[in-house]
């Protein structure tokens, strides 16, 4: 399996609801970002967290490292149908030479 | 303007063909990548460059060619294409620092008949 696993695969919700997403990597890491891509898009940053950190805000985001279980999620509070896109988080460690490591993603799907 | 920016955004050609994709960025960053998704959206680094040079070069067949010309700049050159190819390829910069945000292009879409 990949570092950076993302879970679940997809996720459909309705406008207002909240999305949750998980990620699950292998090795030990500095930071972990999350990024958005819309269809047909290149890959947008949204948010870093720190090897140190275990919980950060931004906006309607929310996320949560636990670096003991080498995983974190992602929560969007109150989405909206411009939230449906695709969400990868990837990790960065200096013995891979900082290189960013990608998961599969979650689609997400918010119906109006 | 855009951060980065490559071209072309579709490439549709037949196998054996030998095909390049080009990749700018203007925002001073030292580091450049390309990446390639697959048809299930895994996105798996190729290469990575720093000031011109090849500091990550993962399991890619030699077909497979980056070039740097200056650190502005990082192309991706493929030679007798394969249908297993076809997928969207992403250049990317950013910061050479830990934890740098990577900023992404818009993606090359390469079809192979």
């Amino acid at each position: 399996s990949q570092q950076g696993e993302e879970d679940p695969q997809a996720l459909s919700i309705q406008e207002g609801e909240n999305a949750t997403m998980n990620c699950s990597y292998k090795t030990s890491i500095n930071n972990l970002q999350w990024y958005r891509q819309n269809s047909g898009r290149g890959l947008v940053h949204l948010i870093l967290i720190r090897s140190n950190e275990r919980e950060k805000h931004s906006g309607r985001l929310r996320v949560t490292l636990d670096t003991s279980k080498k995983s974190s999620s992602l929560l969007i509070t109150a989405s909206r149908a411009a939230d449906t896109a695709s969400y990868f988080c990837a990790t960065d460690n200096k013995a891979a030479g900082n290189k960013l490591t990608f998961g599969g993603g979650t689609r997400v799907l918010v119906k109006p | 303007d855009t951060a980065v920016s490559q071209t072309p955004k579709y490439l549709v050609t037949q196998m054996g063909n030998d095909k390049s994709i080009k990749c700018e960025q203007n925002l001073g960053h030292d580091t450049m990548y390309w990446y390639k998704q697959d048809s299930k959206k895994f996105l798996k680094i190729m290469f990575s460059y720093n000031n011109k040079e090849l500091i990550i070069n993962e399991t890619v067949p030699n077909r497979f060619s980056p070039k740097s010309p200056d650190k502005a700049h990082l192309n991706l050159h493929i030679n007798s294409l394969e249908l297993g190819d076809s997928a969207v390829y992403f250049c990317a910069s950013s910061q050479s620092r830990a934890g740098a945000e990577a900023f992404f292009g818009q993606g090359t879409r390469l079809t192979v008949v």
